[in-house]
């Protein structure tokens, strides 16, 4: 069946740091795909879809300086966290499209905790 | 855009008993119905879905119903065990069956033995 790879899946980092996140197809092409945000005992929020070789489509809200999205392959994604703050302190979690269970994959998240 | 609404947002039932979970949805172009099951930091796992030609599908004691002209769907979950419990998210596609996937608020169930 499809597997999406992502990591780190955990990770700390200090204030005003960068952090990437990545999410890898393994078995599969993903043409498309998607970025959630998750803060506890809450839902997923999408962030941002991102298609291969174009520029991501951020949603309302959402800060695309902060929040760089890169989709340089059809197997590889990537979610850089820019000048993190505690705020940003939350489970991200990408999804693939192009696998099996009618396309939507998802990667194991990351937990990433800013202090 | 879509908009998907889930209840309730807590449900708490005896081992045994039977689950419900509804969901409504906006778009009347989504297609894919899908519900996840998602326990404590891990990743949401697809437990069944359905499409709209479909009105209903079962496998064993998970049942997913569609009512598109309503734009509603449910989860029913029967014979609960304790290890049903976790938190169940219902989702919906924007623009048909391969765009962006957006899910309802949730509905954490809590099985009691």
């Amino acid at each position: 069946g499809a597997v999406v790879s992502q990591h780190p899946s955990w990770v700390i980092c200090k204030s005003g740091t960068s952090v990437k996140i990545e999410c890898r197809s393994l078995d599969f092409q993903a043409t498309t795909m998607f970025w959630y945000r998750q803060f506890p005992k809450q839902s997923l929020m999408l962030m941002a879809t991102s298609n291969e070789g174009s520029k991501a489509t951020y949603e309302q809200g959402v800060e695309k300086d902060k929040f760089l999205i890169n989709h340089a392959s059809l197997t590889l994604s990537t979610l850089t966290v820019t000048s993190a703050h505690p705020e940003d302190s939350s489970f991200y979690i990408c999804s693939a499209l192009g696998g099996s269970n009618y396309g939507y994959t998802f990667g194991s998240g990351t937990r990433l905790t800013v202090v | 855009g879509e908009n998907v609404e889930q209840h309730p947002s807590t449900l708490s039932v005896q081992e045994g008993d039977s689950a419900v979970i509804k969901c409504t949805y906006s778009d009347s172009a989504s297609n894919y119905f899908p519900w996840y099951k998602q326990e404590l930091g891990k990743r949401p796992q697809l437990i069944i879905d359905i499409r709209s030609n479909v009105g209903e599908k079962k496998d064993q004691r998970i049942a997913v119903t569609l009512n598109k002209t309503a734009k509603h769907f449910s989860l029913h979950i029967t014979e609960t065990q304790p290890e049903d419990s976790a938190v169940y998210f219902c989702a919906a596609p924007y623009g048909g069956s391969q765009g962006n996937l957006i899910f309802g608020k949730g509905t954490k169930l809590s099985v009691k033995p």
